[in-house]
């Protein structure tokens, strides 16, 4: 098992510019998320992901797209990076949680993204 | 709307001493789960508990401790005879649903255990 993996590792962009941060998750987890860590302020949801084919909005939506085709993969899409998007992402993935003893809760090990 | 509070923000203590991380929450459901993960210097972050609302009592892991008390909204975390391998982020978080799909944290504090 490879947990949750996100690719890429690091990445560095020019204002205006967009890209997609990978996400895939071999748990079969129900659950997935996204999440950016900023100094100071924890983390906070950017949108999450119930099933292939639902998502919603977290705390932090404003340019950031998501779709979920499938269980595995949960990609994140800035649409048009701006210097306030620099920051450390993080995938989750978990399966229902509720009621359920051998829950799994993992993160992925980050992006590093830097606009400039 | 949800809230977490953790209002040490660093703490230093000299290993083998024992350290307690406090956590404080705010929600109006009655039905709520709260966690806390560990961010060790690495970057990855670590899940380490999770506690539903109506299980109030206090787990023991090895040398990690957790006091829940719903009368004082608090999730304190404790590490008896601390060491070095300790020092991380630790991120106590909140969530109205089972899974991880929709976490509220805290801002973290940061532990650094001193040899």
């Amino acid at each position: 098992n490879a947990g949750v993996t996100q690719t890429p590792k690091f990445q560095v962009l020019k204002t205006g510019q967009s890209m997609t941060l990978q996400c895939a998750q071999d748990m079969n987890h129900e659950y997935m998320s996204w999440y950016r860590q900023d100094p100071g302020m924890g983390l906070r949801l950017i949108h999450y992901s119930v099933g292939a084919g639902i998502t919603d909005q977290g705390e932090v939506p404003n340019g950031y797209n998501v779709s979920r085709s499938t269980t595995e993969d949960f990609p994140l899409r800035l649409l048009s990076a701006a210097p306030s998007q620099t920051s450390v992402y993080f995938c989750a993935s978990s399966n229902a949680g509720t009621g359920v003893i051998n829950y799994g809760y993992t993160f992925g090990s980050g992006t590093r993204l830097t606009v400039v | 709307a949800q809230k977490v509070t953790q209002a040490q923000t660093e703490i230093s203590v000299v290993e083998k001493e024992d350290v307690t991380l406090d956590c404080v929450y705010e929600t109006r459901d009655t039905t709520y789960y709260l966690f806390w993960y560990k961010q060790p210097p690495s970057g990855e972050l670590v899940f380490l508990i999770r506690r539903n609302s109506f299980d109030e009592q206090n787990e023991i892991s090895g040398r990690y401790s957790w006091n829940f008390q719903k009368s004082t909204s608090s999730f304190n975390f404790t590490i008896t005879a601390s060491q070095v391998v300790d020092s991380a982020v630790y991120f106590c978080a909140l969530s109205l649903t089972g899974g991880a799909q929709k976490l509220v944290f805290g801002q973290g504090t940061r532990l650094t255990i001193n040899p």
